[in-house]
């Protein structure tokens, strides 16, 4: 167990309303990421946060927005949510080489 | 770019068989990582096995390996003694050093029958 939660886990939302998804784990590891799952897409990395307030862009950023003000949250906003941003979101942790996944965020936009 | 490619969209495979499930992998970097995952019904990502670029022996982890072949750039898991509990989505993935990012392929779905 990483120690990783993800709230919410489930979430229905409507076009253009902003959303944030939140993780949190509980060692206080320095790298953090939020990935997006799609049928054949497997994952792709969204954002990722290599410290406090140290952030950078994964593959598919455009519409996101992460923050990350203490080591043990990183946030991640839709801004103004579309529907092509329905997808299941994970996060992830790094410890040493290897990265920890969340159980997961469900987020359908209507 | 680095690219992960998983060509069997679906495997099966009976009780107590050994399967192996293939991953090749496009980079031009010299250090690297590779991952597999398993992914069941219910969604979690669950880490399984991690080879470095640079490990001469093949990772090993309880029923699972890593066939590592660098020339051919293959990155195959080979579960050994399939149970049912086995039957799952299962992802490559890899990391290049210092950039952290893991890039996935599109997965493997694996059935294990009786």
């Amino acid at each position: 167990d990483a120690g990783i939660t993800q709230s919410p886990r489930h979430k229905v939302t409507e076009t253009g309303t902003p959303v944030t998804l939140r993780c949190h784990q509980t060692e206080n590891h320095r790298y953090m990421y939020w990935y997006r799952q799609d049928p054949g897409h497997g994952l792709r990395l969204i954002h990722y946060s290599y410290g406090v307030k140290d952030t950078d862009k994964g593959e598919v950023s455009d519409g996101y927005s992460v923050s990350r003000s203490k080591t043990e949250d990183f946030l991640l906003t839709l801004e103004s949510a579309t529907s092509s941003q329905t997808s299941v979101y994970f996060c992830a942790i790094r410890v040493e080489y290897e990265q920890y996944f969340g159980p997961g965020t469900r987020l359908t936009v209507t | 770019a680095q690219k992960i490619t998983q060509t069997q969209p679906g495997m099966f495979v009976q009780e107590k068989e050994a399967v192996t499930l293939d991953c090749t992998y496009d980079t031009s970097d010299q250090s690297y990582g590779l991952f597999w995952y398993k992914q069941p019904s219910s969604g979690e990502m669950i880490f399984l096995i991690y080879q470095g670029s640079y490990d001469e022996q093949n990772a090993t982890e309880g029923r699972y390996s890593l066939n590592f072949q660098k020339a051919r750039k293959s990155a195959n898991l080979v579960i050994s003694a399939s149970q049912l509990g086995d039957s799952a989505m299962y992802f490559c993935a890899m990391s290049v050093y210092n950039t952290d990012k893991l890039i996935f392929g599109t997965g493997t779905r694996l059935q294990v029958f009786p």
